[in-house]
């Protein structure tokens, strides 16, 4: 039973560009929710996708998008790219509702050069 | 608000040593989960412990141990005779009692177990 798929592992992208991670939840799960991890910091929400929609977000700029698709999978976009925005990404995944707690991925390492 | 606090950035400890990892947290909810999660050089955030605020109930689980304390909003994290398998970043997190509310996490608690 595969769990939560996160692609690409490593990008490295320039300041200005535009970069999409991706997400393939956990079998079984419903709902996506994507973190942000500086270095030495605690993931920090970024929001969170159930049934094709954002149920949830976090204090980040517009910059920051999402999108889920109808297999549950997941796209996190990050238009404009600052060299703050380089940190790991986690990808989460959980079903809606349920008293569980997330699956986490390991993550995309975004450097922004 | 919610917060969550883990004041110790990273600890050293010699392999068999026992070591306490702290919790502190803050909430205005009544009900609310509190998480212990590992993560190893991977990256991947491993669950270790879920804990709902109506059970203080300290709980142990082989190596590991935990202590929840609502009177002092505490929930701490000990491992027993660590080994060098134990080093890893440590966070706690916190979160509404939906299972699927957003987690608030602290900043984290690097252990290094040294042979």
């Amino acid at each position: 039973d595969a769990g939560v798929t996160q692609s690409p592992t490593h990008l490295i992208k320039t300041r200005g560009q535009q970069v999409t991670l991706r997400c393939s939840p956990k079998s079984g799960h419903d709902t996506v929710s994507w973190y942000q991890q500086a270095l030495g910091q605690g993931p920090q929400f970024i929001f969170q996708y159930y049934e094709e929609e954002e149920r949830q977000r976090g204090n980040f700029p517009d910059r920051f998008s999402g999108h889920q698709f109808p297999n549950y999978s997941s796209e996190l976009n990050v238009n404009a790219l600052l060299l703050g925005d380089s940190a790991l990404y986690l990808c989460a995944s959980s079903l809606w509702g349920q008293g569980v707690g997330y699956t986490f991925g390991s993550g995309t390492r975004l450097t922004v050069v | 608000a919610q917060k969550v606090t883990q004041a110790q950035t990273e600890i050293s400890v010699v392999e068999k040593e026992d070591v306490t990892l702290d919790c502190v947290y803050e909430t205005r909810d009544t009900t609310y989960y509190l998480f212990w999660y590992k993560q190893p050089p991977s990256g991947e955030l491993v669950f270790l412990i879920r804990r709902n605020s109506f059970d203080e109930q300290n709980e142990i689980s082989g190596r590991y141990s935990w202590n929840f304390q609502k009177s002092t909003s505490s929930f701490n994290f000990t491992i027993t005779a660590s080994q060098v398998v134990d080093s890893a970043v440590y966070f706690c997190a916190l979160s509404r009692p939906s299972g699927t509310y957003k987690y608030i996490f602290g900043t984290g608690t690097r252990l290094k177990v040294l042979a």
